[in-house]
This record gives C-alpha cells, structure tokens and sequence, in this order.
C-alpha cells in the first residue's frame, strides 16, 4: 500500500466548477506539500503546509493532521488549472514520498 | 525570480549509450535531490546530496547510474549504459538546506529532461 493515497486519480471539470482532490497518508509527517505539473513540465510547489489551511488567489490547500488527511481546492476552475496535482509529506528526514498524482481536465 | 536550470529537456538515446544530465540549483541551496518520474507516477529519489556529499543514494542503480555534486553547486546525474526501461522524465530539486525552519527544506523543481532510449 503507497504511504500517500490520492483521490481522484483522474477529474474532469467545466469551467467554473469547484474542485477538491484529495490525499490520505500512513506516516507521521513534518509537512505536506502539493505540487502542480502541467503536461511534459516540470514541478511547481503550490504548497507546503504542516497545520491548518493556506490560500492562494483560487488556490486553498487544509491538512487535518489527526486524520492524516489533506484537501486542494480550487475555486472557480479554469482550463489553464488542468494539470497533474501531486500530494507528497515529508518526514523529520525531509525526504519526499509522492502520490501518484490527479489528472484535472477543465473543460471550457 | 531564481530557478532551478536543466539541461537538456529532451534526450533520445540508444540503449547501451551513454547519457549526462546536468543541473544548476537555486544560488546558496544547499541540498540537491534527483529524481526520476515514470510516465502515469509520482517522482521517486534517485540521490540527495547535501553540499558535495551524498546523503541518501539508496534507490540509485548504482550498476549503471552515477550522480556527482564535486563543487557543491551544480550536479550531474549519468546513465552508462543506458536501458529502455530508463525512459522518464529526470527531475532535479533543491532546497535551502535540511534542518531548522520548515521553509528551509521547501524544494523547488526544474523543468526535467525527459530521456527515451530507444
């Protein structure tokens, strides 16, 4: 079993809609990070947060440690927010476990 | 806005060929990660070095796959002889370092190059 667990694998949307991707994980973390890849690009860190709940323009990213669970929101999609989102924590080595990310599709 | 440089994006290769990928960390990061994503997965570490040092290489093919940082400052990551199954995108990321503040240990990626041996 993969220690970092995304839901869904894939997600398609219209534009405008609500989004949330969610992301469980089996180990005691120091932060949790989520990351963006558009199609054949590199990796872009939307996130890093280790408690509570962050925003950024359309972007809200909560952790609820007790649960070891973590949600990315984004508000109003638009097609240019399709991409691969990726969940990755980090223990006290600091050494990164990825989930195998989640497809977002918007459609216009 | 300071970046993490990769080069080449693009490498298509033959098996039994030798390829270099090379990258430049963001100025005064210490730490330097390695990592290969096969298409449709997640990235997994090939090597960390902390300065010049190796850290954490357990999950480099040590056979065929070699990585140095001999200045601490930029990296090179080599496959001799490359295989078909080394197909993915290579990934470099760096950080400010690995103790102390949590923002110090935010990675931040380059663009990858993405290897086909054929």
């Amino acid at each position: 079993k993969n220690e970092v667990e995304q839901s869904p694998q894939n997600l398609t949307a219209q534009e405008g809609e609500f989004i949330t991707i969610n992301c469980s994980y089996s180990v005691g973390i120091s932060a949790l990070h989520w990351l963006q890849q558009h199609p054949g690009g590199g990796i872009v860190s939307l996130f890093m947060l280790s408690s509570g709940k962050k925003k950024h323009g359309r972007l809200i990213a909560t952790i609820n440690i007790q649960e070891k669970h973590s949600s990315l929101h984004i508000t109003a999609s638009h097609p240019r927010d399709s991409a691969v989102y990726i969940c990755a924590v980090s223990g006290s080595n600091y050494k990164l476990t990825f989930g195998k990310g989640t497809l977002l599709t918007v459609n216009p | 806005e300071a970046e993490v440089a990769q080069s080449p994006r693009y490498k298509i290769t033959e098996k039994s060929q030798a390829v270099a990928f090379w990258c430049d960390p963001i100025s005064g990061h210490a730490t330097l990660y390695w990592y290969r994503q096969i298409l449709g997965q997640g990235p997994e570490l090939l090597v960390q070095f902390q300065d010049e040092s190796v850290v954490d290489d357990s999950q480099l093919p040590k056979d065929r796959f070699s990585a140095e940082r001999l200045k601490g400052v930029d990296s090179t990551l080599k496959i001799q002889p490359a295989e078909l199954g080394d197909s993915a995108m290579y990934l470099c990321a760096s950080s400010e370092g690995l103790q102390g503040l949590l923002s110090y240990n935010e990675q931040f990626f380059g663009p990858g190059t993405r290897l086909t041996v054929l």
